[in-house]
């Protein structure tokens, strides 16, 4: 079975901040792939990164990062000078195969609130 | 053009009612989803079809019936609907079935059952 855990339900941030969304993921497969979404508060489900299992470099995309780490199994996304924008649901997600091959996991979520 | 529009976006009715929510893509992907988000913000995937047919059902209540009928279109008829049933529902697509291809999303459909 896989397994998503962001720990962190709520984070609340001022504007400029440096924040980081935890994401620890379980799964027995060699081959897997990570993702993750953005919620804002118009509902939608928005793609921004996804990861396989066998490149761990990390990713920066503007003043979106990425940290993939094997050895801990974690995934964790970090936002730089956070803006009133960023606040939204964040939601980490894994594929993997065996009997949830082409399912998503998702964690729980991550509550981001930026104030001004 | 939204990639994946889904209609309606929000729906109130009237518990044991019939309802349906439309999905279409137009990204030209083989494969097509229907997840459930609850009231926690729980992301679970319900069915997905592959080039028309049925490839993943989870366990849910056979009211629920999808049905597909091109690839572009999966459309979810719920029967009966219960005070349970409210959530929202995401119609998605993906390229083809594999793990490694990315899943995306339409707008989510709000459906409130009273």
């Amino acid at each position: 079975a896989q397994k998503v855990t962001q720990a962190q339900t709520e984070i609340s941030v001022v504007e400029k901040e440096d924040v980081t969304l935890d994401c620890v993921y379980e799964t027995r497969d060699t081959t897997y792939y990570l993702f993750w979404y953005k919620q804002p508060p118009s509902g939608e489900l928005v793609f921004l990164i996804r990861r396989n299992s066998f490149d761990e470099q990390n990713e920066i995309s503007g003043r979106y990062s990425w940290n993939f780490q094997k050895s801990t199994s974690s995934f964790n996304f970090t936002i730089t000078a956070s803006q009133v924008v960023d606040s939204a649901v964040y939601f980490c997600a894994l594929n993997a195969g065996g009997t949830s091959y082409g399912k998503l996991t998702f964690g729980q979520g991550t509550i981001l609130t930026v104030h001004p | 053009d939204t990639a994946v529009s889904q209609t309606p976006k929000y729906l109130v009715t009237q518990m044991g009612n019939d309802k349906s929510i439309k999905c279409e893509q137009n990204l030209g992907h083989d494969t097509m989803y229907w997840y459930k988000q609850d009231s926690k913000k729980f992301l679970k995937i319900m069915f997905s079809y592959n080039n028309k047919e049925l490839i993943i059902n989870e366990t849910v209540p056979n009211r629920f019936s999808p049905k597909s009928p091109d690839k572009a279109h999966l459309n979810l008829h719920i029967n009966s609907l219960e005070l349970g049933d409210s959530a929202v529902y995401f119609c998605a697509s993906s390229q083809v079935f594999s793990p490694g291809n990315t899943i995306y999303f339409g707008e989510g459909s709000w459906l409130t059952v009273v």
